[in-house]
Order: C-alpha cells, then sequence, then structure tokens
C-alpha cells in the first residue's frame, strides 16, 4: 500500500515563529487532506488539497503532486496551534484515506 | 460546513459488556462512513469501511463479531464493541464523505475504558 511520511515527528516553537511541515507519499494520490488533532482528540479539517496551494488565515498548503509532497505552512504560531498535525491520502484506484504518522507541535509562550 | 457527530464522547464499561458508538452526518448523506482507532501517541489505524445499506468491510486483522458496524441510513452509523475487554480501551473516531471526491469530515471521537 502507499506510504505517507510525515517530517519532523517533532517540533517546538515559540510563540509567533513560523514552521514548515511536510508529508511525502510514495504513490499517485487524488485526495490529500491535512488535519489538526488538538489535545483533546478532536481532528480539525484543515485543508483538502490534492493539488496547488490553499491559504486559510495564518495556515497554507502546497501540494506538488508530480513530485509526491506537500507542505503544511503555519505563520506567527499561537499556543492554540499546538497539536499533532496529520496528513492523509487517498490513491487514485482506492478509496481509503492513509494517515502518516503525524507531527507533534508544540508551541511555547 | 459538514458536521459529523460522535456520541459517546467518552464512555466507562466493564469487562464483558458491549458498548455502542453512533456516528451521525448531520447536514449532509454520508455514503461512505469510515471508524478509526487510534492509540496514545499514534496515527489513525482504520478499522473498516461502511456503505449505507451494505455489509462493513473490515481491515486485516479486526474482528468483524467483536466491532459490529451497522450503516443503516445515510446519515448514521453504528459500532458495536461486543464482549469488551481492557485492551479494547483506545480513542475511536468515525468519519464520513458525501461521495468519493468529497473530502473526510471526523466526528469528535469516544475514549473508551473497559474496566
Amino acid at each position: 500500500g502507499i506510504q505517507v511520511e510525515q517530517s519532523p515527528p517533532d517540533l517546538i516553537l515559540q510563540e509567533g515563529a513560523n514552521s514548515t511541515l511536510r508529508c511525502n507519499f510514495s504513490d499517485s494520490v487524488n485526495n490529500l487532506q491535512w488535519f489538526h488533532q488538538n489535545p483533546w482528540g478532536q481532528l480539525i479539517n484543515l485543508f483538502y488539497i490534492p493539488s496547488g496551494t490553499k491559504q486559510n488565515g495564518r495556515l497554507s498548503a502546497t501540494t506538488v503532486a508530480t513530485e509526491r509532497y506537500s507542505l503544511l505552512y503555519i505563520s506567527s504560531s499561537q499556543t492554540t496551534d499546538s497539536g499533532v498535525y496529520f496528513c492523509a491520502v487517498r490513491v487514485t484506484s482506492g478509496s481509503r484515506l492513509t494517515f502518516g504518522e503525524g507531527t507533534q507541535l508544540t508551541v511555547n509562550p | 460546513g459538514a458536521v459529523v457527530s460522535q456520541h459517546p464522547s467518552w464512555v466507562i464499561c466493564k469487562s464483558g459488556t458491549s458498548v455502542k458508538i453512533e456516528c451521525r452526518s448531520l447536514d449532509f448523506q454520508a455514503t461512505t462512513m469510515f471508524w478509526y482507532r487510534q492509540f496514545p501517541k499514534q496515527s489513525l489505524m482504520l478499522m473498516a469501511t461502511s456503505n449505507e445499506g451494505s455489509k462493513a468491510t473490515y481491515e486485516q486483522g479486526v474482528e468483524k463479531d467483536k466491532f459490529l458496524i451497522n450503516h443503516a441510513s445515510l446519515t448514521l452509523s453504528t459500532l458495536t464493541v461486543t464482549s469488551a475487554h481492557p485492551e479494547d480501551s483506545s480513542f475511536y473516531i468515525c468519519s464520513a464523505r458525501e461521495d468519493s471526491n468529497s473530502p473526510l469530515h471526523f466526528g469528535n471521537g469516544t475514549r473508551l475504558t473497559v474496566t
């Protein structure tokens, strides 16, 4: 099956800093989503981005499908950004969403 | 936006009892719902895929007789953990999508503790 690798596994930032999270995948995909799981376990859908670039406030994401990676940018980080960020992909011929292992982000005040 | 409601948010039960978790799509019809399990500090693991009106498709290693899934309508899927044991304690999350090209939306999860 498809392999999804996220980096870095852990990231500690000071409030106000910027960061880039990366997601590499091993096969063609027709669906890629970024999620934020908060400390209470809730999964928040950040972006549905199989290709191209999208922005939502301080967050933006870019997926280069031909090179099989996606990047999530967080600018001016806040303590509420803390949690785990997951990348999940679906291959062209399948229907299941495969998750990466996540990036644990901690933003300190 | 699309909302998926999952209940209960947490449950404590005794070994040997059964627990039912509900997953509802509130403002869209979900042709497909997925059930995931998540252990502490790990990623989400797909347990099964359910399509409305048909039997669920279970992932390898998931006992279908232990984790009963019913998707009786386009807005409701249930997961029943039968004869629960302490090793079934985990965080269970459901998700739903409107069609095969739609993004996936998640419920808030159910934290199950079996004593």
